[in-house]
């Protein structure tokens, strides 16, 4: 059974970057018909998508975030990372690493259990 | 981007009671459309895909339907478990988007 887990530091300053690793374990992020995403949910509010990275390595960003996102990983420790740049208060947040199946009918089926990151100085 | 709308925001219900819930896509979806639960303080849990097909470990009285735009999350008979709050997420075309959710109370 895959699991999905986050870490990171949980206070960011201002103006810094935010980095989140997930490592996956019970299967590997560089086969099968899978991508690894990052979503977020602010206190309050909805979820929002970031971005996935495909088995093969290739990445795509939500447009309204592209220009803060880079969605990496390292398949040696079979972790996938999430850097979001220039961060405000309004970047705080609980965010998910999640599993997202790639194939036919696409849908997200195994999410971390989410770590809270504070922007604060 | 797609924008996703779930009416009601919020309902109460009472334990048994046949609930609910709808999603409207801002454009045609097909049928990518996808349900999730989410607890207090917990990960979005998958409950349907592909508008009507149940993930596995979901109970049967959980069920979806709709086309194009419209879509709808019937529990049949509401249990304890359920009171939580329900989204639902667009699989057509990327950016994934999610409905603003509806949380289900005890009455």
């Amino acid at each position: 059974q895959v699991q999905l887990q986050e870490s990171g530091p949980g206070l960011v300053q201002p103006s810094q970057t935010l980095s989140l690793t997930c490592t996956v374990s019970g299967g590997s992020i560089s086969s099968g018909d899978y991508s690894w995403s990052w979503i977020r949910q602010r206190p309050g509010r909805g979820l929002e998508w970031f971005g996935y990275i495909s088995s093969s390595g290739n990445t795509h960003y939500n447009p309204s975030l592209k220009s803060r996102v880079t969605v990496s990983r390292d398949t040696s420790k079979n972790q996938f990372s999430l850097k979001l740049s220039t961060v405000t208060v309004a970047d705080t947040a609980v965010y998910f690493c999640a599993r997202d199946y790639a194939s036919g009918w696409r849908r997200i089926d195994v999410w971390g259990q989410g770590t809270m990151v504070t922007v604060s100085s | 981007d797609i924008q996703m709308t779930q009416s009601p925001s919020s309902l109460s219900a009472s334990v048994g009671d046949r609930v609910t819930i709808t999603c409207r896509a801002s454009q045609t979806i097909n049928s990518y459309l996808n349900w999730y639960q989410q607890k207090a303080g917990k990960a979005p849990n998958l409950l349907i895909y592909a508008t009507s097909s149940l993930q596995s470990g979901v109970p049967s009285r959980f069920s979806g339907s709709g086309s194009g735009t419209d879509f709808t999350l019937t529990i049949s008979s509401l249990q304890l478990e359920d009171f939580a709050t329900y989204y639902c997420q667009q699989s057509y075309s990327t950016p994934w988007t999610f409905g603003q959710g509806t949380k289900v109370e005890i009455k």
